[in-house]
């Protein structure tokens, strides 16, 4: 069973830098692909990009600019940076698994999410 | 349109059957996968693959899609299947990803 657990900070000061991290246990970040998913209070769900298992990243169009996703495959983790952040950036971001087959794809495993407030 | 739209919210009598859709023009190309999150919790996949169920998810859960709609069938709707549903594909370049909006789902 594949686990995920995201990690860092809760606060982060507008036009400052979020910083967060997923450990991976039960499973190999060399293998499929890793993603970073966000929940603002109350709203939906937005997929924020993604490192496949050979280190290859994609990035949701809108937040490109201000993303990167690396992974550090020593310590079987993978991380979200997002600069220049803003009270819409206010989320619980989450990590998962996506599993790309053909035409189909999921997240099938997911962190727990955890909060990050942007704020003064 | 490159969204995917869903009914913001739908209710159910315990017991019954309930079709929660997803339109989408991505959805002619590419399967939709669906989710449960409760509050607080992290989304739960319970239909991936078209109709396709992960390991412990009830039966009564099943998916289907016609052109550009995907939809989420609970047969039998329980208390505990109260929750927002949420479907996801990919966009039509087939690089990026993206949720519907949700349905919040009661069961009456």
């Amino acid at each position: 069973q594949v686990q995920l657990q995201e990690s860092g900070p809760g606060l982060v000061k507008p036009s400052e830098t979020l910083s967060l991290t997923c450990t991976v246990s039960g499973g190999s970040i060399t293998s499929d692909y890793w993603s970073w998913i966000r929940q603002p209070p109350g709203k939906g769900l937005e997929w924020i990009g993604y490192i496949s298992y050979s280190g290859r990243t994609n990035y949701h169009p809108s937040l490109k600019s201000r993303v990167t996703i690396s992974e550090d495959t020593s310590k079987n983790q993978f991380s979200l940076t997002l600069t220049s952040v803003t009270a819409a950036d206010t989320a619980v971001y989450f990590c998962a698994r996506l599993t790309i087959v053909g035409p189909t794809s999921d997240f099938d495993f997911w962190g727990q999410g955890t909060l990050v407030t942007v704020s003064s | 349109s490159s969204d995917l739209t869903q009914d913001p919210a739908v209710s159910v009598a315990l017991g019954q059957t309930v079709r929660i859709t997803c339109q989408g023009d991505s959805l002619r190309s590419y399967y939709a996968s669906w989710y449960q999150q409760k509050p607080g919790q992290a989304p739960l996949l319970v239909i991936y693959d078209k109709n396709s169920r992960p390991s412990g998810i009830p039966d009564r859960f099943s998916g289907s899609s016609s052109g550009n709609t995907a939809s989420l069938t609970i047969t039998g709707a329980q208390a505990e299947d109260e929750a927002d549903y949420y479907c996801n594909s990919r966009y039509n370049n087939g690089n990026h990803w993206l949720f519907g909006g949700g349905t919040k789902l009661t069961v009456l």
